[in-house]
């Protein structure tokens, strides 16, 4: 198993300018998480889905962040319009319900 | 109070030592509980879960649960400088299939 597959691993964009990020979870696994990391906040969750329904987004900070699963082996996170603010490793993370495993992640800045 | 409580450290120990992680946590219906360990500038990995109180050990890791304390922790024997790192401890609260992760403690182990 590749395990779970983020692209792209690095992104650069302009303020404004619309980010998405995407995830391949592990096959067989029916929760993915969506997960923000930070010096100043660390690791918090977004958003999760269960069997590609959202669960809980009550961690999804803004309007200008959504994510959607349109099948169980493909994931969205989007953001429009970026802010300077949004720069993170933003982690993707699938689990069948004993631990989760994590993406690579994406570095994401907006300059 | 902050649902995952963790010391940010650093915590350095001389190598071969041990070295004496903790945790507490909020929720008290949370029944599963993981350490993960995070390398500079990569992701989260599971090395441990413990869901019964007491002792649970892998090698030189020895996962410790108290649910009447609220309290877990992590102890490494014979510390080696390849364990530096962050570890983050994550209960599962309520049993709803999410991880709330600690700000992690930094691990350092020297020579």
């Amino acid at each position: 198993d590749a395990g779970v597959i983020q692209s792209p691993r690095h992104e650069v964009t302009e303020m404004g300018q619309e980010v998405t990020l995407r995830c391949k979870p592990i096959s067989g696994h029916d929760y993915l998480f969506w997960y923000r990391q930070t010096m100043m906040r660390g690791l918090e969750l977004l958003i999760y889905f269960n069997n590609n329904v959202p669960i809980d987004d009550s961690g999804m900070p803004e309007d200008r962040f959504s994510a959607k699963m349109p099948n169980a082996s493909f994931s969205t996170l989007k953001i429009q319009p970026s802010e300077p603010r949004d720069s993170a490793v933003y982690f993707c993370a699938s689990s069948s319900g004993l631990g989760y495993t994590f993406g690579s992640g994406t570095r994401l800045t907006v300059v | 109070q902050k649902e995952v409580e963790q010391n940010s450290g650093p915590l350095s120990v001389p190598e071969g030592a041990i070295a004496s992680l903790n945790c507490t946590y909020s929720d008290r219906v949370s029944q599963s509980f993981f350490w993960y360990r995070q390398y500079s500038g990569k992701s989260p990995e599971l090395i441990m879960s413990i869901y019964s109180n007491g002792d649970k050990e892998d090698g030189r890791f020895t996962a410790q649960l108290n649910k009447a304390s609220q309290y877990v922790s992590l102890l490494i024997r014979d510390s080696q400088p390849s364990d530096s790192a962050t570890y983050l401890c994550a209960p599962e609260p309520s049993n709803t299939g999410k991880l709330i992760f600690g700000q992690g403690t930094t691990l350092q182990v020297k020579p």
